[in-house]
């Protein structure tokens, strides 16, 4: 059971262009939502994360948009460089659940110079 | 800071055979994954410690995974015997819990390859 749903799959994006990935979550009991970043050979990390008590998180071209009432929360990449191209996890932390991180699956970025 | 150490990088091994991945995780930390990835199945938690103790092994497989943490410097993942299904990228990461969200650092991972 997928508990967090992630989309798209992949993306293609032209240098200079946003990026956008959603995500979706059914379980209110989430109270902290990372994204995560993974270069290829590498294992993933944390790019920039997000708690329900507040709608967007800037850091510098990365933002997090958070919808409580949707139970939705996106990840956009302002003038995506080529260096961007990555895959991308979103995550849900349960506080009741052994505050294990319930992950996407994942997009594929790519941006094309 | 070295970061988490993962050891061997690449493992191929046959059908049969016993696989041991092991994790040096970042000094300090009192958290320790490990996860399984896959193309298909994306990141899947297979157990985590806190503290050395096994909290939760409800993603490990079966009986043919185990894990250890004998010390807070050192992690273990057996597979015995292994499988061409277990082919996949195991990744050790590790965290210092204790307050709500705190970031996991992740290995650079183990690639098994099980012919």
């Amino acid at each position: 059971q997928q508990q967090v749903k992630q989309s798209p799959q992949s993306l293609i994006v032209q240098k200079g262009g946003i990026s956008i990935i959603n995500c979706a979550y059914e379980n209110t009991a989430f109270d902290y939502f990372p994204w995560y970043q993974q270069f290829p050979g590498k294992g993933p990390a944390l790019l920039i994360a997000i708690r329900p008590d507040v709608s967007e998180k800037k850091e510098g071209r990365f933002t997090i948009s958070f919808n409580k009432s949707a139970k939705q929360f996106s990840l956009h990449i302002m003038d995506s460089q080529p260096g961007d191209s990555a895959t991308y996890f979103c995550a849900a932390l349960n506080a009741g659940n052994n505050r294990k991180l319930i992950w996407g699956l994942g997009t594929s970025l790519a941006v094309n110079p | 800071d070295a970061g988490v150490i993962q050891s061997p990088r690449h493992e191929v091994t046959e059908m049969g055979q016993e696989v041991t991945l092991r994790c040096k995780p970042i000094s300090g930390h009192n958290s320790l994954f490990w996860y399984r990835q896959t193309m298909m199945r994306g990141l899947e938690l297979l157990i985590y410690f806190n503290n050395n103790v096994p909290i939760d092994d409800s993603g490990m497989p079966e009986d043919r995974f185990s894990a250890k943490m004998p010390n807070a410097s050192f992690s273990t993942l057996k597979i015995q015997p292994s499988e061409p299904r277990d082919s996949a990228v195991y990744f050790c990461a590790s965290s210092l819990q204790g307050t709500s969200g705190s970031p996991l650092h992740f290995g650079n991972g183990t690639r098994l390859t099980v012919t």
